[in-house]
């Protein structure tokens, strides 16, 4: 059973502070990894998707990295509208998939002015 | 690009009443759509998947003839929650997968549902 395990449950910064947070996760195949984030009583939103180990991609203040087993995304001087849950989930690359992705339980970000 | 929208946001019926919620891809057609129950505080839950013009395939546990899933057009799938119960209140939100590019899932804003 794929698994995905996030790390810390919560975190606070100040402002300009940076940090990284974890996803550590267990997939038989490793299809993609993908990073969303989601504001309170929103949808998540799409942020990267990696494929393989060793991969990185940034966005403004965020950069995603991949190992075999984990995967962080480092924030840089993170400013307060940073504040979300950061949600990580794998997709396996077994057959009979269709694609489903699988979540952990998310980063609470907090980013004090 | 990449926009999915649900309707409603929210919805609050009475205890046995049913409740359809429908998910579309506004820019893009959408081969693979699926839907999640988030819980307070709690991860996204994976229900079911649909793909367009075939029957959804429900996770272990999910009630098929409950949550009713159709996914007529590749733009349109909705969910209907059958005689719904109080505990059946939740986060409903769907995803839709295009047809082109990757593997990413786009998300709608979600459905917040209320059973009284």
């Amino acid at each position: 059973e794929d698994q995905v395990t996030q790390s810390p449950e919560a975190l606070r910064l100040q402002e300009g502070e940076s940090s990284s947070l974890n996803c550590s996760y267990t997939v038989s195949g490793l299809r993609g990894l993908f990073w969303y984030r989601q504001d309170p009583g929103k949808g998540p939103e799409f942020l990267f998707t990696l494929y393989s180990a060793g991969e990185e991609k940034e966005k403004e203040r965020l950069k995603a990295t991949l190992t075999k087993k984990e995967s962080f995304l480092h924030i840089t001087a993170p400013k307060p509208e940073d504040s979300a849950t950061y949600l990580c989930a794998v997709q396996a690359g077994s057959g009979g998939s269709n694609y489903k992705l699988t979540f952990g339980k998310g980063t609470l970000l907090t980013v004090n002015p | 690009g990449a926009v999915v929208s649900q309707h409603p946001s929210r919805v609050i019926c009475k205890s046995g009443t049913s409740v359809k919620i429908e998910c579309r891809s506004l820019d893009f057609q959408a081969t693979t759509m699926f839907w999640y129950r988030q819980f307070p505080k709690k991860s996204l839950m994976l229900m079911a998947t649909s793909n367009e013009g075939s029957k959804a395939t429900y996770e272990q546990g999910v009630e098929k003839d409950k949550f009713l899933i159709n996914h007529a057009s590749l733009t349109l799938s909705t969910l209907t929650v059958t005689s719904a119960h109080p505990e059946d209140s939740s986060f409903y939100i769907c995803s839709a997968k295009g047809t082109y590019d990757y593997n990413e899932q786009f998300f709608g804003p979600g459905t917040r549902l209320t059973v009284l």
